[in-house]
């Protein structure tokens, strides 16, 4: 089994950085995927860290420790449209599951 | 236009009438995956499935059944629903290899069992 645990919601301002942690207990550990969920919608995908560092997509940045099972997402410069779920999921080459945390629900206000 | 859809969108139904929940996917995936969204509990793998005939059970298989006689489809059935499987159901696909946690999700089918 594995748990993967991530804050249940958090809230910014427009404008400011906001940093989504997630920790995680696995076996055959092949990748930490984040994935945005707006509310009555299906997920999609935001990012893949596979190796240990910081991956930079535009204003979405991801980083990883495998060694220390952790990894956050870091959204700056928040707009009002950031406001969703965000999901943490761990995917696994023994088995090749994908398990996901409960997800963190960040509001943006203005 | 890459996508996977599910059908129906929306079901109501009663304990025990059995239902299938059809997913196709047209980007030649290899993987492809059911889950199960409730509130606090996050999404939850239901089956999956590496490749035409080769199907897994995920984390919560019990009361699902799963069949992939084509590439492109995966179709999710309840022989007999119970009110504990009322849930948002979502299918996803993706390509083999490093990657294959990168999914694609249909946009979900919430189902009601009475």
């Amino acid at each position: 089994g594995q748990n993967i645990d991530q804050p249940t919601e958090m809230t910014a301002t427009e404008g400011a950085i906001v940093q989504i942690n997630c920790t995680y207990q696995t076996s055959g550990f092949n990748g930490l995927f984040w994935y945005q969920q707006h509310a009555g919608e299906a997920p999609t995908f935001l990012s893949y860290n596979v190796l240990d560092g910081l991956e930079e997509k535009g204003r979405f940045s991801s980083f990883l420790s495998r060694s220390k099972g952790y990894s956050y997402l870091l959204l700056k410069e928040l707009q009002m449209k950031d406001s969703a779920s965000y999901l943490c999921a761990v995917f696994r080459s023994n088995d090749y599951k994908l398990s996901f945390g409960a997800g963190t629900t960040v509001t943006v206000r203005a | 236009e890459a996508q996977v859809t599910q059908n129906p969108r929306y079901l109501i139904t009663v304990t025990g009438k059995k239902l299938t929940v059809t997913c196709s996917q047209n980007m030649n995936h290899e993987y492809m995956s059911w889950y199960r969204q409730d509130p606090g509990l996050g999404l939850r793998q239901i089956y999956y499935s590496m490749n035409v005939e080769v199907t897994d059970k995920g984390d919560v298989p019990e009361g699902y059944k799963v069949s992939r006689k084509e590439k492109r489809n995966f179709p999710l059935i309840l022989e007999s629903p119970s009110p504990n499987q009322t849930s948002l159901y979502f299918c996803a696909s993706s390509r083999p290899g490093s990657t294959q946690g990168e999914q694609y999700f249909g946009p979900g089918t919430r189902l009601t069992v009475t």
